[in-house]
């Protein structure tokens, strides 16, 4: 069975930063076919996609949040980091991590957001 | 970085419906386009990848067309379990991106 939980604080305050962990289970950050992504989304507003881990630690990034985000993960322990700095009310969302499965050829092709974390609620606010 | 637009951003309906949303990219994206439902307070599901391909235990009454720049989801005979926002989202390239969602309320 696949899950993915995120962890982190509730309430962060305006040039905080973030540090969030998915822990997954179910499946291996080492399989090739397998990544994490995080994908946020304000209250009443739409998903957005910010950062995605592959099984090499390779990492790939919104262009509009890259100079604020790292991602890092660590297989062992089966999790995924995410930091982001500088946080300002406007970051206020859910934060989500879900497995992005590349079902086509190879590990960097077309993927998917197949299971999903329950999400976590993060507050910005002083 | 690719841009998706949906339309409409809403739209009302009955039990029975049918109805069709339209996904429309800023470049071609192949076939590489994903459809998600998300209910209030729960994270999205997967319904359809590679433009039209149903996931695994989604009902049939959802299909998907379109390849290229031009996408559309239907849902054919709605069920009260239908009215929720549902999102596009391409994987041709990074980074990813999603359409801003479109809500189905009960008319």
């Amino acid at each position: 069975q696949v899950t993915l939980k995120e962890s982190g604080p509730v309430l962060v305050k305006p040039t905080e930063t973030l540090t969030l962990t998915c822990s997954v289970s179910g499946f291996s950050l080492g399989n090739s076919k397998m990544s994490v992504s995080w994908i946020r989304q304000p209250p009443g507003r739409a998903l957005e996609w910010l950062a995605r881990i592959f099984s090499n630690d390779e990492e790939s990034y919104s262009t509009y949040m890259q100079t604020r985000l790292t991602i890092s993960k660590d297989t062992s322990k089966s999790q995924v980091v995410l930091t982001m700095t500088d946080m300002d009310p406007l970051d206020t969302a859910t934060y989500y991590c879900a497995r992005t499965y590349a079902y086509g050829v190879g590990s960097q092709g077309p993927s998917n957001f197949d299971y999903w974390g329950q999400g976590t609620l993060v507050t910005v606010s002083s | 970085d690719i841009q998706m637009t949906q339309s409409p951003s809403s739209l009302s309906a009955s039990v029975g419906d049918s109805v069709t949303i339209t996904c429309r990219t800023s470049q071609t994206i192949d076939k590489y386009l994903n459809w998600y439902q998300q209910k209030p307070g729960k994270a999205p599901d997967l319904l359809i990848y590679d433009a039209s391909t149903l996931h695994a235990g989604v009902p049939s009454r959802f299909s998907g067309t379109g390849s290229g720049a031009d996408f559309t989801l239907t849902i054919s005979s709605l069920r009260p379990e239908d009215f929720a926002t549902y999102y596009c989202q391409q994987s041709f390239t990074t980074p990813l991106s999603f359409g801003q969602g479109t809500k189905v309320e009960i008319k």
